[in-house]
């Protein structure tokens, strides 16, 4: 079946600092890839995707592509603010088992102090 | 701009009480999910609901039942609540089940079992 695998946290960072956090998948097919983003108390948001190999996903700084070659979608950051502070889930969306729905990694969090 | 809304956020159950957690989605889209959110596990999928008048188990659908009322709502039910039910609970949608198609979020409905 599909899986997801992330780097754990927390990943601890100063204002400004460079941001990855690694993902990588095992999937059949060609699956499409996303990141998701949650902040404290709150349900998850999409940052960015990428539906097919080589596609670069980004929003509000953030970016990532689709590597198939070595099957990862790391996250990056040039300048994190103390805002970006929240966990993060690398998930794909596949068949698995018959379906297509998200499969998820099990979060980084991320946290940036001044 | 409501999106996908739960209820209730917030609620205690005792151990063999039912409930059932409420979803509604003002997107016309066609595919809805349930999601469990644990500590270190990632979100897992336990039902979701490819078109009006469909469901399907998931990863973890023991214990649940769910019911896709029309094409806006998609109801969750616990039976018997557990201890091991203590999770936030969230529900999503998506326009189909492609691979491609992003999924939406609601903002999750905290459970403690008691």
């Amino acid at each position: 079946g599909n899986s997801v695998t992330q780097m754990e946290g927390p990943v601890t960072l100063s204002e400004e600092a460079f941001l990855t956090i690694n993902c990588t998948y095992t999937a059949t097919g060609y699956p499409s890839l996303f990141w998701y983003v949650q902040y404290p108390g709150e349900g998850l948001q999409l940052l960015l995707k990428a539906t097919k190999a080589d596609d670069k996903g980004s929003n509000k700084g953030f970016e990532a592509t689709y590597r198939k070659e070595t099957t990862s979608f790391h996250l990056e950051k040039g300048s994190v603010q103390v805002s970006d502070s929240a966990v993060y889930f690398c998930a794909l969306r596949g068949l698995n088992s018959g379906y297509s729905t998200l499969t998820f990694g099990k979060g980084t969090m991320l946290l940036v102090s001044p | 701009n409501a999106g996908v809304t739960q209820t209730p956020k917030f609620q205690v159950l005792k151990t063999g009480q039912s409930m059932t957690l409420q979803c509604a989605q003002d997107m016309n889209h066609n595919s809805m999910y349930w999601y469990r959110q644990d500590p270190g596990m990632g979100l897992r999928l336990i039902y979701y609901s490819a078109s009006e008048g469909t469901t399907d188990k998931g990863e973890v659908p023991n214990g649940y039942n769910v019911s896709r009322l029309n094409k806006r709502e998609f109801s969750l039910r616990l039976e018997s609540a557990a201890p091991s039910q203590t999770s936030v609970y969230f529900c999503a949608s998506s326009e189909a089940t492609r691979a491609g198609n992003t999924i939406y979020f609601g903002e999750g409905s905290w459970l403690t079992v008691v």
